[in-house]
């Protein structure tokens, strides 16, 4: 139990394009999702927090014009980077609580975004 | 300050040694603790999950908490050459938000 996926696994565009990024609970409802950010050799970098329903907060230097996160449904949240430039090259990894009444958090594998 | 802790390493230690790593934390206000383990190009992975201090065990990886020393611990016993990855304490207060330590890289050398 406890799963998470994202799709795509790893994603390549032009500088200027805009990238979806979609992140799946597959047998659990997440109401909160999480969505990370990792530089090679450092630790996770909270970007934002979504509920389902409601507009996402985003973390302190996170523009949120530029990563649009929508968490239209229990199961599914998407974080789109829009007008993608190379120094958004990067990890983005989601998370999903495990339930209103946990704070265990389950990670999916991962989207590797390279802006040409 | 930073309020979590980690060693970042490298530690390598040969197939079959114990391994202990650690955070420490600052903020008393912490209730809820987790180690995940993440291989290299993929997303972490949750070990164990505790909120109360002392040990919770799983197979072969052991979870010490210890509140009033704001002190966590991940014991891994007989290691292997899969248990090489980068190793993560995390924890949370009574909200969801997870803050992180650098995270420990461990090589099993067989």
């Amino acid at each position: 139990g406890a799963v998470v996926s994202q799709h795509p696994s790893w994603v390549i565009c032009k500088s200027g394009t805009s990238v979806k990024i979609e992140c799946r609970s597959l047998d659990f409802q997440a109401t909160t999702m999480f969505w990370y950010r990792q530089f090679p050799k450092q630790s996770l970098m909270l970007m934002a927090t979504s509920n389902e329903g409601s507009k996402a907060t985003y973390e302190q230097g996170v523009e949120k014009d530029k990563f649009l996160i929508n968490h239209a449904s229990l199961t599914l949240s998407t974080l789109t980077v829009t007008s993608a430039h190379p120094e958004d090259s990067s990890f983005y990894i989601c998370s999903a609580r495990g339930g209103p009444f946990t704070n265990e958090q389950f990670f999916g594998p991962g989207t590797r975004l390279t802006v040409l | 300050q930073k309020e979590v802790e980690q060693d970042p390493g490298p530690l390598s230690v040969p197939e079959g040694a114990i391994v202990s790593l650690n955070c420490t934390y600052s903020n008393s206000a912490f209730q809820y603790f987790m180690w995940y383990r993440q291989y290299s190009r993929k997303g972490p992975e949750l070990l164990m999950y505790t909120y109360s201090s002392g040990n919770k065990e799983d197979g072969r990886f052991t979870a010490q908490v210890d509140k009033s020393s704001k002190y966590i611990s991940l014991f891994i016993r007989d290691s292997q050459p899969s248990d090489s990855a980068t190793y993560l304490c995390a924890m949370t207060t009574s909200g969801s938000r997870l803050t992180f330590g650098e995270g420990t890289q461990l090589t099993v050398n067989p």
